[in-house]
């Protein structure tokens, strides 16, 4: 188990720049969470799939974004245009979900993003 | 909709002193809470859950009693360490389906050897 990975650890983009950030969650887990935390915040929920489907947006997350798990393995987030208001620190989680219940969610130790 | 709503920080301490974090929800149905950890330069863990009513979570010295009349889930510890000095994160899960979790605003705690 190495955990979920993510990268980069931090960007800084100009506003009107498009970003991508990449999530490695932990190997055998189906389901992949984003969450976004802005400074002195709990994070908020963004989107999640199980396996390759995406199965639910929040509607925090706008046209902007949009968010893939090609083969139900790795995920990217990507921002088009950003706006300073983008600035935060992006997450990623993983679980296991089986018929019996799910596993609780492994946090990676995010993307901080800097929109100038 | 859901909400959690967590004491303000941040909380500055003494070793050993008695720890109290209270949490508060506002839920449909029968949620499972949970508190998760973040220390210093780490991402969010899970500390402790508990899934349905008078169920207490407990690890690390930690506990949380889910209470439902009170619609609270307050965090516990009897004698803190430096080593606990983090940002505290309360959460609520809804029924069924995926684990999408609501977080509370979250609690800096600062333990002073």
């Amino acid at each position: 188990d190495t955990g979920v990975s993510q990268d980069p650890r931090h960007k800084i983009t100009k506003r009107g720049q498009n970003v991508t950030f990449r999530c490695d969650p932990i190997s055998e887990h189906n389901r992949l969470y984003w969450y976004r935390q802005t400074l002195g915040q709990g994070p908020e929920f963004l989107t999640y799939f199980q396996n390759e489907a995406q199965l639910e947006k929040s509607r925090l997350l706008s046209d902007r974004f949009s968010a893939e798990r090609p083969k139900g393995s790795f995920s990217t987030l990507e921002i088009q245009r950003t706006e300073q208001g983008d600035s935060a620190m992006y997450l990623c989680a993983s679980s296991l979900a089986r018929g019996g219940g799910n596993s609780p969610l492994h946090f990676g130790n995010g993307t901080r993003l800097t929109v100038t | 909709g859901n909400s959690v709503t967590q004491m303000e920080g941040p909380v500055t301490l003494s070793e050993e002193a008695f720890l109290t974090i209270n949490c508060t929800y506002t839920a449909t149905g029968y949620p499972s809470l949970f508190w998760y950890v973040q220390y210093p330069g780490e991402g969010l863990q899970l500390l402790l859950k508990a899934t349905k009513a008078d169920d207490k979570g407990s690890n690390k010295g930690f506990e949380a009693t889910y209470r439902k009349e009170t619609t609270s889930f307050h965090l516990e510890k009897g004698s803190v360490q430096v080593s606990d000095s983090a940002v505290y994160f309360c959460a609520l899960s809804s029924m069924g389906g995926a684990q999408k979790l609501v977080f509370g605003q979250g609690t800096r705690l600062t333990i002073n050897p």
